[in-house]
């Protein structure tokens, strides 16, 4: 079974660019999250789709967003890129919601924002 | 952004000796607590988790214990190899089903 796909791997932006990041889950798989993750704020939570919804949201401008399709398969959209958006950022997927805390990662799109 | 990960401590063990990695968590109201478990390069990989109801669970070498009235997480790895040499991260999941990250310790070993 295919793990989680994340494209690109790696990018550079300059301020004011957009960017937008794909995910694949796993395949059957109904619910993906995105995560940003910085050396020195850790992992932090963005969004969490299900069934093409978004049902939670993290503390991030609104310059962040995402969407969900019919085949789970998700995109992260950031706008007007900042020098701050430089990070790692990872994607997960779990079969449903409601059941343990297990999330299965990509390895990431690394963003570098110039 | 919701996280709880300042800075990384990094904790070294002697291969083949046991080590013991610790987390404080916030929310009380949090029902299942999650460790994962992030080599270089790669993104997190879950190894254990633990509900709220329960002090203890044990895994393949690892062991995961819960102080629910100081609200401490501890992952408990058993004859420490070369391949444990990561970041670990707690977890945990609130009521509005979102996961949460703490801390992220780094374990290194020592030949």
């Amino acid at each position: 079974k295919a793990g989680v796909t994340q494209t690109p791997r790696y990018l550079i932006k300059t301020r004011g660019q957009q960017v937008t990041l794909s995910c694949s889950p796993i395949s059957g798989h109904r619910s993906v999250s995105w995560y940003q993750q910085t050396p020195g704020q850790g992992l932090q939570f963005l969004f969490e789709y299900f069934s093409e919804t978004q049902r939670n949201k993290g503390n991030f401008p609104g310059r962040f967003s995402g969407r969900q399709f019919s085949n789970s398969r998700s995109e992260m959209n950031v706008s007007t890129l900042e020098l701050g958006d430089s990070a790692l950022y990872l994607c997960a997927s779990r079969p449903d919601r409601g059941l343990t805390g297990e999330l299965f990662f990509g390895e990431g799109s690394r963003l570098t924002v110039l | 952004g919701e996280s709880v990960g300042l800075h990384l401590p990094t904790l070294s063990v002697q291969e083949g000796d046991n080590s013991i990695i610790n987390c404080a968590y916030s929310n009380s109201a949090s029902d299942y607590f999650i460790w994962y478990k992030q080599e270089s390069g790669k993104g997190p990989q879950f190894i254990i988790d633990i509900r709220s109801n329960m002090d203890k669970r044990q895994g393949q070498r690892v062991t995961v214990l819960l102080n629910k009235t100081v609200k401490h997480l501890s992952l408990q790895i058993a004859a420490t190899q070369p391949g444990d040499s990561a970041v670990y991260f707690c977890a945990e999941r609130n009521r509005d089903d979102k996961i949460i990250f703490g801390k992220g310790t780094r374990l290194h070993i020592l030949p």
